[in-house]
């Protein structure tokens, strides 16, 4: 089975700008999560969706926004863009059951690098 | 509040010895915990959970790591350190009710040849 693929691998903006980040899961998980890791603040959990539904958010701005298709792909954009907001962002996905809540682990992409010069 | 840590921020061991990479955790209910290894310019890889059962919890590349309720802990080891292993380490908890991960600071391990 194919792993979780993020495009692009790498990225460069300008402050001001605005980006749009991609993420396919593994096939068949239905949910996908999405965190920013950078070297000050460590792993932090931005959202996550599940059935093309926004399930629930971590304490980010809202400039950071997200979507999920019907076939569990995901986009996350990053609007005005902040010297801060450079970092590299990861993609998990995982199997939920029927209500939505799973022990199932989160598997994780290789991340997109955004540099905001 | 749910809550991770990973006291020590480098560690440092001889190929061959045993290693142990610290976690402990904070968390209301009965927690999910679950241990991740990053390489350099790489996303997470997944070595272990623990979900319910067993303490003694076993993974990939010869991990496996302990749960200790009443020290509120979950420590990575492997016997038999290789240079390989060295690596960005994780240690994250998934609160009852939630599908997010919150993760530790991480620990760095060298693994000495």
């Amino acid at each position: 089975k194919a792993g979780v693929t993020q495009t692009p691998r790498y990225l460069i903006k300008t402050r001001g700008q605005q980006v749009t980040l991609s993420c396919s899961p593994i096939s068949g998980h239905r949910s996908v999560s999405w965190y920013q890791q950078t070297p000050g603040q460590g792993l932090q959990f931005l959202f996550e969706y599940f059935s093309e539904t926004q399930r629930n958010k971590g304490n980010f701005p809202g400039r950071f926004s997200g979507r999920q298709f019907s076939n569990s792909r995901s986009e996350m954009n990053v609007s005005t863009l902040e010297l801060g907001d450079s970092a590299l962002y990861l993609c998990a996905s995982s199997l939920l059951g029927s209500g939505g809540i799973s022990t199932d682990t989160q598997y994780f992409g290789p991340g997109t690098r955004l540099t905001v010069l | 509040a749910q809550s991770v840590a990973q006291p020590e921020d480098q560690v440092n061991v001889a190929e061959g010895n045993p290693l142990t990479v610290k976690c402990t955790y904070s968390v209301s209910g009965n927690p999910y915990l679950f241990w991740y290894v990053q390489y350099p310019n790489r996303g997470l890889q997944f070595l272990l959970k623990y979900i319910t059962g067993d303490n003694l919890v076993k993974g990939s590349y010869g991990f496996e790591a302990e749960f200790n309720k009443s020290q509120t802990s979950f420590h990575l080891k492997k016997p038999s350190a290789l240079v390989s292993d060295s690596a960005l380490y994780f240690c994250a908890v998934r609160p009852p009710g939630a599908n997010n991960l919150f993760f530790g600071t991480g620990t760095r391990l060298t693994v000495i040849p």
